[in-house]
């Protein structure tokens, strides 16, 4: 099993510009969870998808964020247009029972937008 | 009130030694309990979990979980320098059922065991 695969690792751009990270979850996984880490606040749940439906969105910070699942084993987040406060690691997880268990995360992506 | 608070640390402890990592939450509803450890520049990765009141352990780790006083720990017994990371306590919060999977984190508490 190759886990959560997350890409890209990292993601330096510019303000403005339009940012797509990328997740793949375990095969069989029927969650998956979008998570931002930063210093100062932790790790914040975005949102999240059950068998490729959004259940709650209610972390995804403004308008400028959006994500898709248009698959079992594919999920994107967009930020159009990126800005410098949006800087941070950002975490794809995937579970199964709906995190019964725990969740498993991806290796993040490490955005930095200057 | 946070949702879910840990003693901020850092806390540090000599090799060998018990390392007692704390976390409290504030939805008595709350139905399941996670402890993740997080190395520098790495993801968080699942240690434990714990559902029922009392006692879990695995291995050096143990899980303490008293729901009446919304209280949930981790002991780490013969810490060693490999130990030395961040831990972050995870609640899963049930709110009318559409919560159900999402989990809370603490903010972490960073651990330095020292030989």
């Amino acid at each position: 099993d190759a886990g959560v695969i997350q890409s890209p690792r990292h993601e330096v751009t510019e303000m403005g510009q339009e940012v797509t990270l990328r997740c793949k979850p375990i095969s069989g996984h029927d969650y998956l969870f979008w998570y931002r880490q930063t210093m100062m606040r932790g790790l914040e749940l975005l949102i999240y998808f059950n068998n490729n439906v959004p259940i709650d969105d209610s972390g995804m910070p403004e308008d400028r964020f959006s994500a898709k699942m248009p698959n079992a084993s594919f999920s994107t987040l967009k930020i159009q247009p990126s800005e410098p406060r949006d800087s941070a690691v950002y975490f794809c997880a995937s579970s199964l029972n709906g995190g019964a268990d725990g969740y498993t995360f991806g290796s993040g992506t490490r955005l930095t937008v200057v | 009130q946070k949702e879910v608070e840990q003693n901020s640390g850092p806390l540090s402890v000599p090799e060998g030694a018990i390392a007692s990592l704390n976390c409290t939450y504030s939805d008595r509803g709350s139905q399941s309990f996670f402890w993740y450890r997080q190395y520098s520049g790495k993801s968080p990765e699942l240690i434990m979990f714990i559902y029922s009141n009392g006692d879990k352990e695995d291995g050096r780790f143990t899980a303490q979980l008293n729901k009446a006083s919304q209280y949930v720990s981790l002991l780490i017994r013969d810490s060693q320098p490999s130990d030395s990371a961040t831990y972050l306590c995870a609640v899963n919060m049930i709110a009318g059922g559409t919560s159900y999977g999402k989990l809370t984190f603490g903010q972490g508490t960073i651990l330095t065991v020292h030989p």
